[in-house]
Parts: structure tokens; C-alpha cells; sequence
């Protein structure tokens, strides 16, 4: 069965710390894989998306790293800000079709405290 | 910013109404999605549409339809609301693109969302 499994589900960490975020995928055959952003009462907003080849993708402060042996990808998020509170989804691609069926996580809820 | 619009961002009706959730596009992309997505839960796909006059049914079963008449839009209509059709329901869109292996690497840019609540 395809699935997306994300952890921690929920973490708190200090203004100006790192952290790290997990996603292990089951999805077979694998496309593309992507972290989503979602603030609070609004929709996904996509920070990076990563193909079979590429092992890792920065955008800003954002690092994602993928593992297509082990199916598995990483966010460090550097020096957090207090707006990085949000939930991030990683959504993983199958290539079976044109569509690109899409498999969500759950999201890990994050929240940076002053 | 993506250029993706929804209305209404909430609407708390009773129940038996029918009520058409609006989202609109101005980025002229093909595809267009709806999703449902609960509380600590991952979004579901209930509808899609490759393009005008095309749509599909999606992975989540869903008693609300769909039409699309232009690129634009892509309305969503509950004909009879019930207390389970309370959920967040977020539109999205896509380019067409699509890889060398024939599968699509495009993102989707999703709208605000619109919390529905049905008492």
C-alpha cells in the first residue's frame, strides 16, 4: 500500500534553533517528492520538489534531503523564525500516469516559540 | 502568490441546504483539484479536471460534484449539506507538464481553503 508517514507529528523548538523533519514513503514507482508549507487557515504553499537523481534542494533557510534507496526525505529548517510555525506536508508522486496521483502525509505541526 | 482564489473562506449553513463552493484561476493552468482535508489529516482528493468539460471523480468518495464551463472555474456544489461534509475544502491548480517518462513533475498551487461547518 502507498503511504506517507511524517514525524514527529507535532514539535516546539526555540526561536533561532534548527530543526529536522522526517518523511518515509512507500510509494512505488517514485516520481518526484515535494514539501508542502500550510499556515494555519490557509492553503499548501510548495517549497521544494525533488526527483529521483537529486539527493538534496535548498531553499533558503529550507533543506530537503532525499534517499530513494531507503525512501526517505528530510527538512532542516536553519535559524527559525517565529513564521516557520506552520504544519509541513511531504507529498510524494507515483509515476503511474500522467496525472501524477499524489500521496500526502499528515504533516508535522511545528511551532517556534520566542 | 499564487494566483488561485476561493470563496466563501467560511460558511456555516444548516443542514439540507445546497451550497457551491467557488475557486477561481489566473494562471491559465489545465488542471484543477479539490480537496478535503480534516484537522491533523492529510488532504483527500475528492474531484479533478484535466481541462474544460473534463472531470473526474477522485480518490476520496464525495457526495458533491463538479463542473468545469471555463479555465477559470471550478465550482463545487453540495446538493443536500449534512454534518459530515463539515471539512476544510482547498482547490488547487496545476501546469500541464509532464516528464520524458510521461509523468507529471508540476506543483500545485492551492487556494486558502474554505471552512465548512454544517450544523
Amino acid at each position: 500500500k502507498n503511504q506517507v508517514e511524517q514525524s514527529p507529528q507535532s514539535l516546539i523548538i526555540l526561536e533561532g534553533k534548527n530543526c529536522t523533519l522526517q518523511c518515509n514513503y512507500t510509494v512505488s514507482p517514485f516520481s518526484n517528492l515535494r514539501w508542502y508549507k500550510q499556515d494555519t487557515g490557509r492553503g499548501p504553499v510548495s517549497l521544494t520538489i525533488m526527483t529521483f537523481s537529486e539527493n538534496t534542494k535548498s531553499n533558503g533557510r529550507y533543506t530537503a534531503t532525499l534517499d530513494a534507496d531507503t525512501k526517505q526525505s528530510s527538512l532542516h529548517i536553519t535559524a527559525s523564525q517565529l513564521s516557520d510555525s506552520a504544519s509541513y506536508i511531504c507529498v510524494v508522486s507515483d509515476r503511474g500516469s500522467t496525472l501524477g496521483r499524489l500521496y500526502f502525509g499528515r504533516g508535522t505541526q511545528l511551532t517556534v516559540w520566542p | 502568490e499564487a494566483d488561485i482564489y476561493q470563496t466563501p473562506r467560511y460558511l456555516v449553513i444548516g443542514t439540507g441546504k445546497k451550497i457551491t463552493l467557488e475557486c477561481s484561476q489566473t494562471m491559465g493552468h489545465d488542471k484543477m483539484y479539490w480537496y478535503q482535508q480534516d484537522p491533523g489529516m492529510e488532504l483527500h482528493l475528492i474531484h479533478y479536471s484535466y481541462g474544460v468539460n473534463s472531470t473526474e471523480k477522485g480518490d476520496l468518495s464525495s457526495e458533491s460534484t463538479v463542473s468545469r464551463i471555463r479555465t477559470e472555474h471550478f465550482p463545487l456544489t453540495l446538493e443536500s449539506a449534512r454534518p459530515s461534509h463539515t471539512s476544510q475544502y482547498l482547490c488547487a491548480s496545476s501546469p500541464d507538464i509532464v516528464n520524458v517518462l510521461g509523468a507529471s513533475t508540476d506543483t500545485q498551487y492551492f487556494g486558502p481553503g474554505t471552512r465548512l461547518t454544517v450544523l
